[in-house]
């Protein structure tokens, strides 16, 4: 059975980084085509997808955010961490992993985490 | 603002049909077979049901289908239930240098 699970903060002040963790379990991060991605959805909102980390290591990140992300794995724990720096309140949101099976054209999501909701506040 | 447009709500009564549209440009939905789409059902983590614009991953039920005309890909749903209650977001491969959009989500009520 596929899984994964988000760990990390429920609270970050403003200006901290953001640090979370996801675990996965039933197949290998460095199996044919098998990429994470992290996605987040602020209370009430859109999906909206920040960064995806591939089996080769290659690593592609959203546009607008791209100057804060950092996603990197550890194959041997299968874990994937996404790093995202200088926190606003805007940044406030339920932030998933979920796992993409491609080479290269990801666009689809088979197996998703439960999520875990980061709030920004001083 | 997302970079594809989907209808912020729909609705339908039992057993009608609805459809759900996903406007995006030729860099993304237009120029690729790479769009899917995700329910997610109130608070929980959303669910792959279309994938490769037509395709239903195993488990979905038939009553989902894609397809995909020029920029715009589009979800029916037919026999709606109530259980096909949910937001639900198309998503596209795209060639700029974000690897990934999302559209903006649309609400289906079954009435």
């Amino acid at each position: 059975q596929v899984t994964l699970k988000e760990s990390g903060p429920v609270l970050v002040k403003p200006t901290e980084t953001l640090t979370l963790t996801c675990t996965v379990s039933g197949f290998s991060l460095s199996g044919d085509r098998m990429g994470v991605s992290w996605i987040r959805q602020p209370p009430g909102k859109a999906l909206e997808w920040l960064a995806h980390i591939f089996s080769t290591d290659e690593k592609s990140y959203s546009t607008s955010l791209k100057t804060r992300l950092t996603i990197s794995k550890d194959t041997s724990k299968s874990q994937v961490v996404l790093s995202l720096t200088n926190m606003d309140p805007v940044d406030t949101a339920t932030y998933f992993c979920a796992r993409a099976v491609a080479y290269r054209y990801v666009n689809s999501f088979d197996v998703w985490g439960q999520g875990t909701m980061v709030t920004v506040s001083s | 603002q997302s970079a594809l447009t989907q209808p912020a709500s729909v609705s339908g009564s039992p057993g009608q049909s609805i459809t759900i549209s996903c406007t995006g440009t030729s860099s993304d939905v237009g120029g690729s077979k790479f769009v899917s789409w995700h329910q997610q059902q109130s608070g929980r983590a959303p669910k792959l049901i279309i994938y490769d614009v037509s395709n239903r991953p195993s488990g979905v039920s038939n009553r989902f289908s894609g397809s995909k005309s020029g920029n715009t890909a589009s979800l029916t749903i037919s026999g709606l239930q109530a259980e096909d209650e949910a937001d639900y977001y198309c998503s596209s491969y795209t060639s700029t240098a974000t690897l990934v959009v999302f559209g903006g989500g649309t609400k289906l009520t079954v009435l």
